[in-house]
């Protein structure tokens, strides 16, 4: 299994506060994504990077911000956390190759929970 | 519009039946890849199966293949001789562009429950 994990795996916050996700991976792999599942929504990107300090928003940005200052840490922080925020949030990792025989799919790490009240 | 449609949001089979779970996409990148994953009750997002767009033949991964059919733009995941442990979300994926960044989309999934 890739090396990715994801801390914490449960939260529980109240409206306003700051919240930060971690992903960390060792696998060394280029590219790292927040994702966000929702029942009835499937998965929604967030944010990616594909490098360090190399960052790109996703389809449902808004409220969140993330930060690459290594290859295997990619943070995810919602500035001041919102009851529409309560989601479970995934990290993904690759070092696919677009396009080509060598292509990867992603790897995923084991998920967040994480709950505003 | 969507990019990936999983129109079927349950699907019910006999255990050592076949499934089909069915998958369309829109894209006008002419290199793309296809993804199909696996997410059980435990939550965690298992790969199955991959397809290029430039690869001649249909993907197949042990008991999975993906029916890859490129001028109608469906990518099916057939699921042979079905077990109780394929009973999961499974989601169809979709990376658009060519070098550069790596943009994937998910479909909204199809429930699969596996019946004895």
């Amino acid at each position: 299994d890739a090396g990715i994990t994801q801390s914490p795996r449960h939260k529980v916050t109240e409206t306003g506060t700051p919240v930060t996700l971690r992903c960390h991976q060792t696998e060394n792999h280029r590219y790292m994504y927040w994702y966000r599942q929702d029942p009835g929504h499937g998965l929604r990107l967030i944010h990616y990077s594909y490098g360090v300090k190399d960052t790109d928003k996703g389809e449902v940005s808004d409220g969140y911000s993330v930060s690459r200052s290594k290859t295997e840490d990619f943070l995810l922080t919602l500035e001041s956390a919102t009851s529409s925020q309560t989601s479970v949030y995934f990290c993904a990792i690759s070092d696919s190759s677009p396009g080509t025989p060598q292509e990867q799919p992603q790897h995923f790490g084991d998920g967040t929970r994480l709950s505003i009240l | 519009a969507q990019k990936i449609t999983q129109t079927q949001p349950g699907m019910f089979v006999q255990e050592k039946e076949a499934v089909t779970l069915d998958c369309t996409y829109d894209t006008s990148d002419p290199s793309y890849g296809l993804f199909w994953y696996k997410q059980p009750s435990s939550g965690e997002m298992i790969f199955l199966i991959y397809q290029g767009s430039y690869d001649q033949q249909n993907a197949t991964e042990g008991r999975y293949s993906l029916n890859f059919q490129k001028a109608r733009k469906s990518a099916n995941l057939v699921i042979s001789a079905s077990q109780l442990g394929d009973s999961a979300m499974y989601f169809c994926a979709m990376r658009e562009g060519w070098g550069g960044s790596y943009i994937p989309t998910f479909g909204r999934g199809t429930s699969l429950i596996v019946h004895p």
